[in-house]
């Protein structure tokens, strides 16, 4: 099983839907979790980190389960400029070392 | 004013030269990153240094050395560059848990 594994999409919805990401990780005893947007040819930037009992930001709400081992990022009225990929990141105990998923492409359609 | 910066942002090269990535961050940070990032978007970290000392050493090929002379520098010298190495490195800082990414240097080597 990957460190971190996230479904790469493309995610095609329309302007305004609701659309939702998971991202699953192995090590049972991660504490930090991050979802970070990288627009194409850019760096990748921090949207949100995710705490356990779960947080908001607008339009964008970041759960953790622990029972599960996922994280999940979703999108409310979804905008063009949400168009981006998506990668989730983990900090395993104990170290420095932030293990990312290969992303989730999301492309909002007019 | 540029956090994280890297340079030079795209380099072309041939099989077997040498070439060096530099990285700069005016954030204050303690840890510095070097990620690579392959053609299918999969971020991967190589290194990371703490106040000057190396704390990540992953699986990297020994002709990639990272060398930071000050906390606030980190610089990536690549050896006997490969076709494998054509990839987007992108250099990291970060002080708590949040990373902030440099624009990444577009590395082809043919």
């Amino acid at each position: 099983r990957k460190e971190v594994e996230q479904d790469p999409g493309p995610f095609n919805v329309p302007e305004g839907a609701t659309v939702a990401f998971n991202c699953t990780y192995s090590n049972s005893a991660s504490q930090s979790f991050f979802w970070y947007r990288q627009d194409c040819r850019k760096e990748p930037k921090l949207l949100m980190s995710v705490y356990s009992s779960g947080n908001e930001d607008g339009r964008f709400t970041a759960q953790l389960n622990r029972a599960s081992q996922y994280i999940s990022l979703l999108i409310r009225d979804s905008k063009l400029s949400d168009s981006a990929t998506y990668l989730c990141a983990v900090n395993p105990p104990g170290t420095y070392k932030y293990i990312f998923g290969t992303g989730t492409r999301l492309k909002v359609l007019a | 004013d540029t956090a994280v910066s890297q340079t030079p942002k795209y380099l072309v090269t041939q099989m077997g030269n040498d070439k060096s990535i530099k990285c700069e961050q005016n954030l204050g940070h303690d840890t510095m990153y070097w990620y690579k990032q392959d053609s299918k978007k999969f971020l991967k970290i190589m290194f990371s240094y703490n106040n000057k000392e190396l704390i990540i050493n992953e699986t990297v090929p020994n002709r990639f050395s990272p060398k930071s002379p000050d906390k606030a520098h980190l610089n990536l010298h690549i050896n006997s560059l490969e076709l494998g190495d054509s990839a987007v490195y992108f250099c990291a800082s970060s002080q708590s848990e949040t990373q902030y990414f440099g624009p990444g240097t577009r590395l082809l080597v043919l």
